[in-house]
């Protein structure tokens, strides 16, 4: 399975941006990075992915390199809701239909 | 709409004893998952169904653990003769296809004394 990098954790103030960053120079052609949260004693929840272009929705947005072999999940305002452990992932035909879960960064958002 | 469930929310059971844990999916999510998740520990896969397919057992860390999945929708997790080191968070999640977002439940809490 292609790996993925993250930081164990990031801070941030509430109301600024926040980029979380993810190496995955192993990926391959056809898989698919995705981006899933965790807040405290809750399951897991998905927020976004992509293959090769940026992409946006209401929660975030998933800055991919050229090369593809990193990627930048971006919360365009952090809230105190936002505080969670954020999980970098690659999905894909070969990779499998399981979530393959890393270390993850450990985001706390400051009041 | 409806999420995913699970039940029970919290299970308290005696070493040898065997425990069986529910999870019902999104309604018309064709594929169904089991991590769990041990204190201080990351998600770990456990099992995965899809359609009418033979599941992926390859996660399920020993003979003791089993599940099934009827009608192509509730599914249940089994673990028999429970050790201690069974105690985890099992989370079950559901997805429309193979490879869509996975949304997942809230989690059954299992200890085993």
């Amino acid at each position: 399975d292609a790996k993925t990098t993250q930081p164990n954790s990031m801070e941030s103030n509430e109301e600024e941006p926040v980029h979380l960053p993810c190496n995955h120079s192993t990926i391959s052609g056809t898989d698919y990075i995705h981006w899933y949260r965790q807040l405290p004693s809750q399951g897991p929840e998905y927020v976004i992915h992509g293959l090769t272009s940026n992409v946006n929705n209401r929660m975030a947005s998933l800055a991919i390199a050229e090369d593809r072999k990193s990627s930048t999940l971006i919360l365009h305002r952090a809230t105190l809701r936002d505080a969670a452990v954020y999980y970098c992932i690659l999905r894909g035909w070969t990779s499998g239909s399981r979530l393959t879960f890393g270390e993850g960064t450990q985001l706390t958002v400051n009041p | 709409g409806a999420g995913v469930s699970q039940s029970p929310s919290n299970k308290v059971t005696e070493k040898g004893k065997d425990v069986e844990l529910r999870c019902d999916p999104i309604s018309g999510h064709t594929a169904l998952y089991w991590y769990r998740q041990s204190l201080g520990q990351g998600l770990e896969f456990l099992i995965y169904f899809q359609g009418n397919s033979a599941p992926d057992k390859s996660g399920l860390p020993s003979d003791r653990f089993s599940a099934e999945r009827t009608g192509g929708s509730v599914s249940t997790l089994t673990i028999q003769r429970t050790q201690q080191e069974d105690s985890a968070v099992y989370l079950c999640a559901s997805s429309l296809e193979v490879l869509d977002e996975q949304y997942f439940g809230p989690g059954t809490r299992l200890t085993v004394t």
